[in-house]
């Protein structure tokens, strides 16, 4: 069982291009999360998913966007990068919200 | 607003024991997660208190005071794999995760 994969593990953007990062999970969960990590940080939450078909904002949304068509995918979009963007980016999932949540390997970007 | 603090690093000899504090203040409480996260890795569940008290599971146990906003993850016998940083986390009233940054262990022979 892979769980959750993310893709691509690591990608250098220049400014202004746009980029999808992608993220799947094979355990059927119903809720899915988008985090960024940055050094001296806690984890930050961008947008979530409580079910297919819907999302919602976190607590750092601006400038990122996401869709849920179906339960195992769930990308996440930077319309147009900025320096800032520049982070290590995780997607979870959990069985449903409250729970336990499972974590991808993770998705290296460097914005420049 | 919201505030998970933990301590930035700690230091420890292997086969020692170590505590690992954490205090909170959030909008609401549905429970407190400790997760382990090796470096350039993902991070990983280790714990899951929502009543006051102690939670063992094997070397690792993890305590909760609501009423004071604390936790503690207790780490026993301590092996040089426990090397990593150990992230608190606390599930605020509308579900979501808030995020300490996380406690870097270090593990010394």
């Amino acid at each position: 069982t892979a769980g959750i994969t993310q893709a691509p593990t690591s990608q250098i953007l220049a400014a202004g291009r746009s980029m999808t990062l992608r993220c799947t999970q094979d355990m059927r969960h119903n809720a899915m999360y988008w985090y960024r990590q940055d050094l001296g940080l806690g984890l930050r939450l961008i947008h979530y998913s409580n079910t297919a078909g819907t999302t919602g904002k976190g607590e750092v949304p601006d400038g990122y966007s996401v869709s849920r068509a179906n339960t195992d995918d769930f990308p996440l979009t930077l319309a147009s990068a900025v320096p800032s963007q520049t982070s290590v980016y995780f997607c979870a999932s959990s069985d449903r919200e409250g729970y336990e949540q499972f974590f991808g390997p993770g998705t290296r970007l460097t914005v420049l | 607003g919201q505030n998970i603090d933990q301590p930035t690093e700690m230091t420890a000899t292997e086969g020692a024991i170590v505590q690992i504090n954490c205090t909170y203040q959030t909008s609401g409480f549905n429970g407190l997660f400790w997760y382990q996260q090796h470096a350039g890795e993902a991070p990983t569940f280790l714990s899951y208190n929502v009543l006051d008290g102690l939670e063992e599971k094997g070397r690792f146990s993890s305590f909760l005071s609501r009423s004071k906003g604390y936790s503690y993850l207790l780490l026993k016998e301590l092996q040089m794999k426990d090397s990593a940083s150990y992230l608190c986390a606390v599930m605020d009233s509308n579900y979501q995760l808030i995020w300490g940054a996380g406690t870097k262990l270090i593990i010394k022979p």
